[in-house]
């Protein structure tokens, strides 16, 4: 009940194409679902997180999309670029639980 | 920008020996998290500090780690034993409120048990 599925494993984009990585849930209790982009050699850096009261949170180019019925959420990003390149985690947490469930992590490759 | 730093970066280690992992968080932060990074897998949640105490720790947290704030500044992680498996990239991270705010990760260290 704790995890957080996410998929693909990996993902090849054009540059200018559309990157999108999905991730589901099990536990309702989960109220926070951040998505944190990784570079080799980094630490997590929070890119954008999106609350369940809102089906949907923009920020430049990177759109969440939030299903609360089917506890699925995905990362869009548009017009991708080779300096997206990197692994990228959805996660979850919620209020009565100070930590987040990663998921398995979507590496993405973005070529010229 | 403030960010939370990590030393070392890297540490090689014999099985059996301790080590300790040592962050500066946030200036202004009030909650610390260790989490794991096996090589090519997921991260995952180690323990969580507030108030100089333990508010939370995962199955893997077992009574060869613990955390201690020595100081106003530093958050560390011990091992006092290292088992082979132990090796992996280790995040520190902090956040001014709980999980549902932001949690700032630092670049990790990267820990090897041979």
């Amino acid at each position: 009940q704790q995890q957080v599925k996410q998929s693909p494993q990996s993902l090849i984009v054009q540059k200018g194409g559309i990157s999108i990585i999905n991730c589901a849930y099990e536990n309702t209790a989960f109220d926070y679902f951040p998505w944190y982009q990784q570079f080799p050699g980094k630490g997590p850096a929070l890119l954008i997180a999106i609350r369940p009261d809102v089906s949907e949170k923009k920020e430049g180019r990177f759109t969440i999309s939030f299903n609360k019925s089917a506890k699925q959420f995905s990362l869009h990003i548009m017009d991708s670029q080779p300096g997206d390149s990197a692994t990228y985690f959805c996660a979850a947490g919620g209020l009565n639980t100070d930590k987040l469930i990663f998921g398995t992590g979507t590496r993405l490759q973005v070529f010229p | 920008e403030p960010e939370v730093t990590q030393t070392p970066s890297h540490q090689v280690t014999q099985m059996g020996q301790e080590v300790i992992l040592r962050c500066v968080p946030i200036s202004n932060h009030l909650y610390f998290y260790w989490y794991r990074q096996i090589l090519g897998q997921k991260v995952e949640f180690l323990v969580s500090f507030y108030n100089n105490e333990i508010s939370e720790k995962s199955e893997i947290f077992d009574d060869q780690f613990s955390v201690e704030r020595p100081d106003g500044s530093n958050f560390t992680l011990k091992i006092r034993s290292t088992k082979l498996e132990d090796s992996a990239m280790y995040f520190c991270a902090s956040s001014s409120g709980g999980a549902t705010e932001t949690q700032y990760f630092g670049p990790g260290t990267r820990l090897l048990v041979l």
